[in-house]
């Protein structure tokens, strides 16, 4: 396996515009994860989803964030309108711990790199 | 309120050494816990479990423990290389249901010197 695939890995924008990021967890797989990470906040839990149902977007800064698992194999995080304090890594994350009696590690993808001028 | 506090300062330490790493909460109840290392640029890779139940854990040259009374964890590495240089994250598990929701700490960077 590909391990969990993010795309893109950078993204320059400008304030106001419309972003979305997209990952493909590993298969098989029936919880994904969405994170921030800054300096400051270090690594922040955004929403996840177990078998493609949103669980807890109590982490979700505000509406302009929205995110969507249209499948197993695909979800989308999109901030729409962009501003600068947005600006950081965002990492997908995806597990098999779910409801299998088992606590699994995460698989963390390599993240994308978003900066809103 | 919740936190979970890891050492903010970077900790360096001479080549061969152990390393010892804190993660400190208060306001959780975990069923468990994680450690995670980040390289630079890279997603956080998962290291070593430990749950609620137990007080210690070993993987080759990692040991964890974990102390709900203290509400703290602590992460060894014997024998540091250099290549053991990274940020290294611990993560709480709720206990109140398998979700697999993880809470991270703000991550501790290692620096080996040879």
């Amino acid at each position: 396996d590909a391990g969990v695939i993010q795309s893109p890995r950078h993204e320059v924008t400008e304030m106001g515009q419309e972003v979305t990021l997209r990952c493909k967890p590993i298969s098989g797989h029936n919880s994904l994860f969405w994170y921030r990470q800054t300096m400051m906040r270090g690594l922040e839990l955004l929403i996840y989803f177990n078998n493609n149902v949103p669980i807890d977007d109590s982490g979700m800064p505000e509406d302009r964030f929205s995110a969507k698992m249209p499948n197993a194999s695909f979800s989308t995080l999109k901030i729409q309108p962009s501003e600068p304090r947005d600006s950081a890594v965002y990492f997908c994350a995806s597990s098999s711990a779910y409801g299998q009696g088992v606590i699994n590690e995460q698989f963390f993808g390599p993240g994308t790199r978003l900066t809103v001028l | 309120s919740q936190k979970i506090e890891q050492n903010s300062e970077a900790l360096n330490i001479q080549e061969g050494k152990t390393a010892t790493l804190t993660c400190n909460y208060t306001n959780y109840s975990p069923a468990y816990l994680q450690w995670y290392r980040q390289d630079p640029g890279r997603g956080p890779v998962f290291l070593l479990l430990i749950r609620e139940n137990e007080k210690e854990k070993r993987k080759e040259r990692l040991k964890v423990t974990f102390d709900t009374t203290l509400k703290q964890s602590l992460f060894h590495i014997t024998a540091s290389q250099p290549a053991d240089s990274a940020t290294y994250l611990c993560a709480l598990g709720e206990g109140s249901s398998n979700t697999g929701k993880l809470i991270f700490g703000q991550g501790t960077t290692l620096q080996v010197k040879p």
